[in-house]
């Protein structure tokens, strides 16, 4: 059983479409994330929830929501896409601050 | 905010060979990761390790916290290690919470 998974795995849409990725964790931890990887694989936190409750919201523009219905899923929600937003976005989740597992990322492609 | 350091950034290995990858951060923290990403994009993570040292088969890590950094052991390495090596450290957001931020990698190849 996959501990988190994610989908779609790949996302090819126009410019200013709205898509959304979905999480779901069934490893019972309290603690959701996402992330976004740019071509240069570097990785930085977007979103993190606790319980439900949003408790990290980085500098990410507000075309951005999360939305998490439950402790074991995280869904992201995209408005009005721009090329720019192309990039792979990972799914994650731990116990609290302990040892985090990614999902097998989703790569969205923004024509 | 903190600053998270991995080197050396790209690392060619023929099989079989030992390798030490370095984590550097700039400011205490009270735990470690690394993670390897595979060729395909998957990310997993290989160690928890917030001092000391931990071994799983042909990898093993140690952090010094005192000294803030974190070696990365890649003994009789395979084909198979190749990917993207990752570090990551906690550090506190205003809402009280803390998030992991990571470094920008060392990409290894190992070569038949």
């Amino acid at each position: 059983d996959t501990a988190v998974s994610q989908t779609p795995k790949y996302l090819v849409t126009q410019m200013g479409n709205d898509k959304s990725i979905k999480c779901e964790q069934n490893l019972g931890h309290d603690t959701m994330y996402w992330y976004k990887q740019d071509s240069k694989k570097f990785l930085k936190i977007m979103f993190s929830y606790n319980n439900k409750e949003l408790i990290i919201n980085e500098t990410v523009p507000n075309r951005f929501s999360p939305k998490s219905p439950d402790k074991a899923h995280l869904n992201l929600h995209i408005n009005s896409l721009e090329l720019g937003d192309s990039a792979v976005y990972f799914c994650a989740s731990s116990h609290s601050r302990n040892t985090i597992y990614f999902g097998e990322g989703s790569w969205l492609t923004v024509v | 905010g903190i600053q998270v350091e991995q080197s050396p950034p790209d690392l060619i290995l023929q099989e079989g060979a030992n390798s030490t990858l370095r984590c550097n951060f700039s400011d205490s923290v009270n735990n470690l990761q690394w993670f390897h990403q595979n060729p395909w994009g998957q990310l997993i993570n290989l160690f928890y390790i917030p001092s000391g040292t931990k071994q799983n088969g042909r990898l093993s890590a140690t952090t010094v916290a005192t000294e803030r950094y974190s070696l990365l052991y890649i003994s009789s390495s395979q084909t198979t290690d190749s990917g993207v090596y990752f570090c990551a450290v906690p550090h506190p957001t205003q809402g009280g919470s803390e998030k992991l931020v990571f470094g920008k990698g060392t990409k290894l190849t190992v070569n038949p």
